[in-house]
């Protein structure tokens, strides 16, 4: 059964990069039937999209944040990462990073149990 | 217009039916692209309800089925049960922001 496990960053400074890392187990993140992708939801709010990237390292961001964002594959770790740079405090979320269907039909199965990040000084 | 609307709220009495719809645009739904649904317990993460429009994953159980229309798309819940408190999102593909979109999500509560 496949899972996904986030690292655990916690916490991160206003204008710093927040860096986490996606493990990939039960399965191989090389493939062509899906993307690698990270959610992120803050306290009390919605889902966001931040982007995903195929095993190639083709990658997709969402516009809101593709200035900031840098979403990287390591198919020899079997695992993808996430760098958001000069975070302020409307980064503060739980991070999620989840399998997305690749194709016609985009879903996210399954989901990481997701990281708690906090930006403060 | 990117954005997918839920209402952000809806309840019902146990083994009542309610359904959440998510009203999207010429840039999404009405494109015709798929919708999705997941359901987040509290404390959790989402969870995979309904994928493609209509379709349920292995273990979900069959009172939850989903549909789309025009530019918006439904979920429904029959024989509410207690541990069908949670949050709902819709999700899909916007051709103007050129990717995901997930909707505001929908807070279920069992009276």
């Amino acid at each position: 059964q496949l899972q996904l496990q986030e690292s655990v960053p916690g916490l991160v400074k206003p204008s710093e990069t927040l860096s986490l890392t996606c493990n990939v187990s039960g399965g191989s993140i090389s493939g062509s039937r899906y993307y690698w992708a990270w959610v992120r939801q803050p306290p009390g709010k919605g889902l966001e999209w931040i982007g995903n990237i195929f095993y190639s390292g083709t990658s997709y961001y969402n516009p809101s944040l593709e200035s900031r964002v840098t979403i990287s594959v390591d198919t020899s770790k079997n695992h993808f990462s996430l760098r958001l740079t000069s975070v302020t405090a409307a980064d503060t979320a739980v991070y999620y990073c989840a399998r997305l269907s690749h194709g016609d039909s985009n879903w996210f199965d399954p989901w990481g149990r997701g990281t708690p990040v906090t930006v403060s000084s | 217009q990117s954005v997918l609307t839920q209402p952000p709220s809806v309840s019902g009495a146990p083994g009542q039916r309610v359904t959440i719809s998510c009203i999207g645009s010429t840039s999404n739904i009405g494109t015709g692209y798929d919708v999705h649904w997941y359901q987040q317990l509290p404390g959790t993460a989402p969870k995979l309800l309904i994928y493609g429009n209509t379709n349920r994953p292995s273990g979900v159980p069959d009172r939850f089925s989903g549909s789309r229309s025009g530019t918006s798309a439904s979920l429904a819940i029959t024989g509410l049960q207690a541990e069908d408190e949670a949050d709902y999102y819709c999700q899909s593909y916007d051709t103007a922001l050129s990717g995901v979109l997930f909707g505001g999500g929908t807070k279920v509560t069992v009276l």
